[in-house]
């Protein structure tokens, strides 16, 4: 039983280069989303899913983006990275909006 | 949008003790939700609250809903060293549809 799986789990980019994190849970989960984690500040909200073909932003939305065109997968896009956008990045997923988020473990950016 | 504020910060005990943390807000929220983040790993959840007053316990975990709907607490009886971690209040209110709202974390270290 795999979850929420995150690939990959260390990525290094330039400034200016594109990248897409990948995220994808077998649990047959509607929703899904993106969180960055930074220090001494929690988890934010990146992006949200409510099921496939639907998104919508979260806190911080501005540099990402998202598309659902399945059940299962939900990347996360950065189209010109910036040194601002070093964190870890989780991905979760939720029966409904009423039940526990279960996380991936995690992929750490580095942007130099 | 949506705050909570997370206390204290950082925890450093003797193994044995009893260990509290909280959770306040700014906001109503309909569920509350306790996490556990090792190093390197992804949040697990560790107790999910959906009522008001609501009191639940995990093995040696208690955490409670609390009344006004807008704080949660959490408590650890009995400390061992494999409890150490980073604990994470989250909230999810009536609008948000999957959208989970973070504390920004308690740093628990524990001293065998």
């Amino acid at each position: 039983n795999a979850g929420v799986t995150q690939t990959p789990k260390f990525q290094v980019l330039k400034t200016g280069q594109s990248m897409t994190l990948q995220c994808a849970q077998d649990m047959n989960h509607e929703y899904m989303s993106w969180y960055r984690q930074d220090p001494g500040m929690g988890l934010r909200l990146i992006h949200y899913s409510v099921g496939a073909g639907i998104t919508d932003q979260g806190e911080v939305p501005n540099g990402y983006n998202v598309s659902r065109s399945t059940t299962e997968d939900f990347p996360l896009r950065l189209l010109s990275a910036a040194p601002s956008q070093t964190s870890v990045y989780f991905c979760a997923s939720s029966l409904n909006r009423v039940t526990e988020a279960f996380f991936g473990q995690g992929t750490r950016l580095t942007v130099v | 949008g949506q705050q909570l504020n997370q206390s204290p910060q950082s925890m450093f005990i003797q193994e044995g003790e009893d260990v509290s943390m909280n959770c306040t807000s700014s906001s109503i929220f309909n569920t509350w939700l306790w996490y556990k983040q090792d190093p390197g790993e992804g949040p697990v959840l560790l107790i999910a609250l959906y009522k008001a007053g609501e009191l639940t316990s995990n093995g040696r975990l208690t955490a409670q809903f609390g009344i006004t709907r807008k704080d949660s607490f959490l408590n650890i009886s009995a400390s061992i060293p494999s409890d150490v971690g980073i604990y994470f209040c989250a909230g999810q209110g009536g609008t948000s549809y999957g959208k989970l709202t973070f504390g920004q974390g308690t740093i628990l270290t524990v001293h065998p």
